[in-house]
């Protein structure tokens, strides 16, 4: 059984291009969050989705945007990046009905040049 | 102030001896408690969770919570090598809650 897998594992980008990162939850799962994790720093929620839609939002601008496709795999869109933006981005996926426990993906490491 | 405050370490301790990580929180909200456990370049990864006060053990590792005191840790029993890892505290508000907050990650080295 595969577990969350994240795509691409290492990317680098320059300030002001976009970038899309991709997710897929582990199987059974229906609930995707996806976290921001700076170097040093815990993981910080940037939002989460549910049956196609946004359900809880953290403190990010409207410069990151997602989707959640018909088979609860997930997409992050990042635009005009900033030198801040660099991070791991952290997919976590978790059951239906929900039990408290994310299950969480390996990330993908973006730099920002 | 940050809302989860951990001890940010580092931890470096000989195999066998007994690792203690905190937490302090100022949302008196939160009620569910969780620890994660990352390798390096891996994710998160969940060890422990708990609601409200009072203890809860797994194996080598026990989970304490005093909401009075707005203060978690985890103790790491008998700690092996293969412990050595960054460990989240972490919390939320509501169950089926997932916009968690964590501290900053306490990494821990344990010596053979």
């Amino acid at each position: 059984d595969a577990g969350v897998t994240q795509s691409p594992t290492h990317l680098i980008k320059t300030r002001g291009q976009q970038v899309t990162l991709r997710c897929s939850p582990k199987s059974g799962h229906d609930t995707v969050s996806w976290y921001q994790q700076a170097l040093g720093q815990g993981p910080q929620f940037i939002f989460q989705y549910y049956e196609e839609e946004e359900r809880q939002r953290g403190n990010f601008p409207d410069r990151f945007s997602g989707h959640q496709f018909p088979n609860y795999s997930s997409e992050l869109n990042v635009n005009a990046l900033l030198l801040g933006d660099s991070a791991l981005y952290l997919c976590a996926s978790s059951l239906p009905g929900g039990s408290g426990e994310l299950f969480f993906g390996e990330g993908s490491r973006l730099t920002v040049l | 102030q940050k809302e989860v405050e951990q001890d940010p370490g580092p931890l470096s301790v000989p195999e066998g001896a007994i690792v203690s990580l905190n937490c302090t929180y100022s949302n008196s909200a939160f009620q569910y408690f969780m620890w994660y456990r990352q390798y390096s370049r891996k994710g998160p990864e969940l060890l422990m969770y708990t609601y409200s006060s009072g203890n809860k053990e797994d194996g080598r590792f026990t989970a304490q919570v005093d909401k009075s005191s707005k203060y978690i840790s985890l103790f790491i029993r008998d700690s092996q090598p293969s412990d050595s890892a960054t460990y989240l505290c972490a919390m939320s508000a509501r169950t089926n809650d997932y916009k968690l907050s964590f501290g900053a990650g306490t990494t821990v080295t344990v010596r053979a």
